[in-house]
Order: structure tokens, then sequence, then C-alpha cells
């Protein structure tokens, strides 16, 4: 597609049950992020990766959560046993590969809406 | 402190009013910086690009200062379209590359 797909758009979740967001970038974005948005609250930054690799994981909040990204495209969000402060929009952006000038801007997913009960 | 801090808001103006928005960033190896616009409940989407020299796309222009660090958005003849949460955004590139948000900056243009 020609933008950034998330899914799913909505997740209920029990607590402690673990659940799997997918991201699928826009063609040929090689710089991946995962953000989180709590009701009301600011980006929050999870992870970044260029490629398949993730220079910087430092804003994933604890060992429950992990992300993969293979082929250079699709990204993975795991959060295994959810709890309730998880519940959040998980919001994933993709852009060309940074420190190209001018190619630098991030579009976003419409993001998934994460309800942990 | 945070990395990149706006005024929270609520900027609260009538239409046709003009507005202007301000950012400041603390790292220095900032790069790249940009504007986004956020409606409630969905996701952000870019608004502009921030050049060096200033640049301008219809009633909107934003404007960088690297000596102070500031960048600033300005908004003529506003629209009720225009009611929105603006983020300041910078592209750190250090030993990470990074997107790094402001909080935010509401704004109500009311009839």
């Amino acid at each position: 597609g020609a933008g950034v797909s998330q899914s799913p758009s909505n997740k209920v979740t029990e607590k402690g049950k673990d659940v799997e967001l997918r991201c699928d970038p826009i063609s040929g974005h090689t710089a991946l992020y995962w953000y989180r948005q709590s009701l009301g609250q600011g980006l929050e930054f999870l992870i970044y990766f260029q490629g398949n690799s993730a220079p910087d994981k430092s804003g994933l909040p604890s060992d429950r959560f992990s992300a993969e990204r293979t082929g250079g495209s699709v990204s993975t969000l795991t959060i295994q046993r959810t709890q309730q402060e998880d519940s959040a929009v998980y919001l994933c952006a993709s852009s060309h590969r940074t420190g190209v000038t001018g190619n630098t801007e991030a579009f976003f997913g419409q993001g998934t809406r994460l309800t942990v009960v | 402190r945070k990395e990149v801090e706006q005024d929270p808001g609520p900027f609260n103006v009538p239409e046709g009013a003009t507005v202007a928005f301000n950012c400041t960033y603390s790292n220095s190896a900032s790069q790249s910086f940009f504007w986004y616009r956020q409606d409630c409940r969905k996701e952000p989407k870019l608004l502009m690009s921030v050049y060096s020299s200033g640049n301008e796309d219809g009633r909107f222009t934003a404007q960088l200062n690297r000596a102070s660090q500031y960048i600033s958005l300005l908004i003529r003849d506003s629209k009720l379209s225009d009611s929105a949460t603006y983020l300041c955004v910078v592209l750190r590139m250090d030993s990470s590359y990074k997107l790094i948000f402001g909080s935010g900056t509401r704004l109500l243009v009311r009839p």
C-alpha cells in the first residue's frame, strides 16, 4: 500500500496475555519507529530500527516488550504478560534512511489501540 | 528537562487570528526539524519540515534558529479546521538516530 499499515486497529486483551502488533512500513523506507501514546499524553519513544537492526531500543518500558523487523520491512512489537498500564495507542512510523538530507520525514500508521482488561 | 519543550496551551483564538507556537530543543546533535499536526484520536501527520532559511507553505511559516535552538510555527488567518495539537519534532543524529517529539501545543480556533 501507499502508506504505513498497522494491524490490528483495535485489540482488547485480558491481563496476563501476550499480544503482537504489526507494522508494515512504506515500501523503500529503511527507518522504522514505534511509539506509544496514552490518552491525553504525548508520544513516548519505544524503539527505532534501521533495516533489521535496532540501534536504539532505549524506550522499551520493560523486558516484557520486544520488537523485531525482518527483511527490512514488516515489524512486530510483542508485549508479554500484558498489564493494565500497557493500555495505549501504539503508533508505528517509517522514513527513508536517516541521515539523508531532505528525506527524513516520518509517516505514521493509524495505530493500534490496545486495551488490557 | 525534556529534550523538546513546547508550551502545552491551549491557545484559544478567533477565526482569522494569527497564532505563533514556539519550541526549544536541548540537544545540539539535532539535525532535522519538523512540525506535525495531530487531530483528536488520530495519528500525527507531517505539516511541514523546517529549513534553516525558514520556509512558508500557504498560511504556515516555520522558522529555525540553530544558535538559540529554537523553532517556531506561525499560522496566519486561522481557520476552524486548524484546531488540533501541533507537535514540534527533532531528529537527533548522534550515536542514535531518533525522532524526538515535543508534548504538543493544543490550538482551538473559535467562530
